[in-house]
């Protein structure tokens, strides 16, 4: 089954403490992105990568970080995460930019 | 910079009427605009793509129409229904750009 699949799917965690999510899809698609979604703000987003090593900031992208080292997986890693970051986030992964994206489950975090 | 809205935050409408949803941009002209319906706490789900040469698409209940003059594409469901509600999102971007979405307009269909 074609799919996007994110971990964990609710993390909660202290301000300061290092934290990855992982995202990784079956598609062989070679664009994939991060979103947040917050009430009243939409899906705003945070990083994306045309291919692999190729990754390029959204709109929001300070207090992130992200690697494409494989074609089937895009990791967001918050080093120092701060309350600010609480926030639903989605990966979605698409032939390109023109074609449908395809996105995950969501994440659910909450830093404290 | 270039931006897409969609102007309604909700919509409220009775069961067996047609819901329209509206999506504007601004500042550039995209080659495509894409449709999503999401629903609460769950990803979003691609429904339909409309390109810049086709005024109008459809699918069973839903279609869409791009107006590259007006700057506009409208999401018309037929017949709607309370499994309907959800909220709707379009997206698109500039070739080799992001995908960026609209922050999306809440139909809530009434039995």
């Amino acid at each position: 089954e074609a799919q996007v699949t994110q971990n964990p799917r609710y993390l909660i965690t202290v301000t300061g403490k290092k934290l990855t999510v992982t995202c990784s899809q079956n598609m062989n698609h070679e664009y994939m992105s991060w979103y947040r979604q917050d009430p009243g703000l939409g899906l705003r987003q945070i990083y994306y990568s045309m291919n692999v090593e190729v990754t390029d900031k959204g709109d929001v992208p300070e207090g992130y970080k992200v690697s494409r080292k494989e074609k089937r997986n895009f990791p967001l890693i918050l080093e120092s995460p701060s309350p600010n970051q609480t926030s639903l986030y989605f990966c979605a992964s698409s032939r390109g930019t023109r074609f449908e994206a395809f996105f995950g489950q969501g994440t659910r975090l909450t830093v404290v | 910079s270039q931006k897409i809205e969609q102007n309604s935050e909700a919509l409220n409408i009775q069961e067996g009427k047609t819901a329209t949803l509206t999506c504007n941009y601004t500042n550039y002209s995209p080659a495509y605009l894409q449709w999503y319906r999401q629903d609460p706490g769950r990803g979003p789900v691609f429904l339909l793509l409309i390109r810049e040469n086709e005024k109008e698409k459809r699918k069973e209940r839903l279609k869409v129409t791009f107006d590259t003059t007006l700057k506009q594409s409208l999401f018309h469901i037929t017949a709607s229904q309370p499994a309907d509600s959800a909220t709707y999102l379009c997206a698109s971007n500039q070739a080799g750009t992001a995908l960026i979405f609209g922050k999306g307009t809440t139909l809530s269909v009434s039995s």
